[in-house]
């Protein structure tokens, strides 16, 4: 069975800073990977997806993930965070031939000015 | 515009009495699911649907009800609510196929008193 886990409860992190929120997840068969971003009072949208191919992908509002399928990773990033995006950040995975996705227990992105 | 609807979006209520939350889309999802998110344990999913009358439980099931008559339509039913029930509750739908994401309502707060 397919799980996820998300190091970080909480990311703090100054305005026009790098960050990175880390997600690894387990399989024994190929997988799909997810991340959502979950803003204030309101329900999750798609921020990126990897579905094959090039082992980086890009999403909106500037964030990119990199798949590393030898450390069973996908972690987000972005070279420079605004205080919009102080969010709830999930990661989740879907096993091939089963797309029942399975989220991470989210990690608060906080942007402080 | 393609969405998930659901209501009501805030509900206050007493232990015991029966309630049901609706959720609705518009995008002729064959899937879908309902989630409740707690601090720290992410969202867990209740129960879900692959198609009209096939539901299935979810990872925390006890003391709720689905029932999936229509396609667009999936309530979630508390018939004798209690206060750990307490939570936010998200539905969500998509396209039955790999690799794709789904699509969440705004959620759903409700508080058992």
């Amino acid at each position: 069975a397919q799980s996820v886990t998300q190091l970080d409860s909480q990311v703090p992190v100054f305005e026009e800073a790098p960050v990175e929120l880390r997600c690894n997840y387990s399989s024994s068969v190929s997988v799909y990977l997810f991340w959502y971003v979950q803003y204030p009072n309101q329900g999750l949208q798609l921020l990126l997806k990897y579905l094959s191919g090039s082992t980086l992908v890009k999403g909106i509002n500037g964030f990119e993930a990199e798949f590393n399928k030898s450390q069973t990773s996908f972690h987000l990033r972005k070279p420079s965070v605004h205080i919009s995006d102080t969010a709830e950040y999930f990661c989740a995975v879907s096993e091939q031939g089963s797309y029942i996705p399975t989220f991470g227990r989210g990690t608060s992105l906080i942007v402080h000015p | 515009e393609a969405q998930v609807t659901q209501n009501p979006r805030y509900l206050i209520t007493v232990t015991g009495k029966k309630l049901t939350v609706t959720c609705s889309q518009n995008m002729n999802h064959e899937y879908m699911s309902w989630y409740r998110q707690d601090p720290g344990l992410g969202l867990r999913q209740i129960y879900y649907s692959m198609n009209v009358e096939v539901t299935d439980k979810g990872d925390v099931p006890e003391g709720y009800k689905v029932s999936r008559k229509e396609k667009r339509n999936f309530p979630l039913i508390l018939e004798s609510p209690s206060p750990n029930q307490t939570s936010l509750y998200f539905c969500a739908s998509m396209r039955t196929g790999p690799g794709v994401e789904q699509y969440f309502g705004p959620g759903t707060r409700l508080t058992v008193t």
